[in-house]
């Protein structure tokens, strides 16, 4: 089956610590997208890339957020100093062109405690 | 903005019911309406999308016309089952950005045997 692969599943951090999760999107599909889904189903987009090239992110003014898509490597999300606030799914998904529908993982849940 | 509306957060029914999730929207620009469905531990699914007054998408017996007059993308099924119990996105990309997707708050569909 076709499919995005994200890990881990899931990730427990305590508070100011780093975390790290990653994603292989659908084979042959450039564009990658990370989505952060919290407890109350709203989606919040960080950032989304074409090969290795960053089209669009949010503005992560506090820095705490980075991404990036190495060639020849998973995509990855990294949060440098978790906060209670950063709980959530976090999605990544990927399509063909910007413009076709994202087929998606199936999430990374972070808890931070 | 650009923003999605689902008017009902939650639904119940029984099967073999009819099935209504309303969706608005407001878009800057040209839209792409979408559904998805989202299973309990896994990634929102896509169910269809539509980008032309009056067209129609449909899948798995679920379909909704997108209506640019009254900015509508409602969701419906003339008979559901307890399998499609599950959370429904409505969700709007506008044309010319960079694929990004808006989603609304989702509604959660509990279907009763």
């Amino acid at each position: 089956n076709s499919k995005v692969i994200q890990t881990p599943r899931y990730l427990v951090k305590g508070q100011g610590q780093k975390a790290k999760m990653r994603c292989i999107p659908e084979k042959g599909h450039p564009v990658v997208f990370w989505y952060q889904q919290n407890k109350n189903n709203e989606f919040k987009f960080l950032i989304n890339f074409q090969n290795q090239e960053v089209l669009q992110q949010i503005d992560m003014t506090e820095k705490r957020f980075s991404a990036e898509c190495p060639s020849n490597s998973p995509c990855s999300l990294e949060i440098q100093s978790s906060e209670a606030g950063d709980s959530a799914l976090y999605l990544c998904a990927s399509s063909l062109r910007r413009h076709q529908a994202p087929l998606f993982g199936e999430g990374t849940r972070l808890s931070v405690l | 903005g650009d923003s999605v509306t689902q008017t009902e957060g939650q639904v119940a029914l029984s099967e073999e019911d009819f099935l209504t999730i309303h969706c608005n929207y407001s878009a800057s620009g040209y839209p792409t309406l979408f559904w998805y469905v989202q299973y309990p531990g896994e990634g929102p699914q896509l169910l269809f999308r539509a980008s032309r007054d009056k067209e129609k998408g449909s899948s798995r017996g679920f379909e909704a016309t997108y209506d640019k007059g009254t900015t509508s993308f409602h969701l419906r099924k003339a008979s559901v089952q307890e399998s499609d119990s599950a959370v429904y996105y409505c969700a709007l990309r506008i044309t010319g950005n960079t694929g990004k997707l808006i989603f609304g708050l989702g509604t959660t569909l509990q279907v009763q045997p």
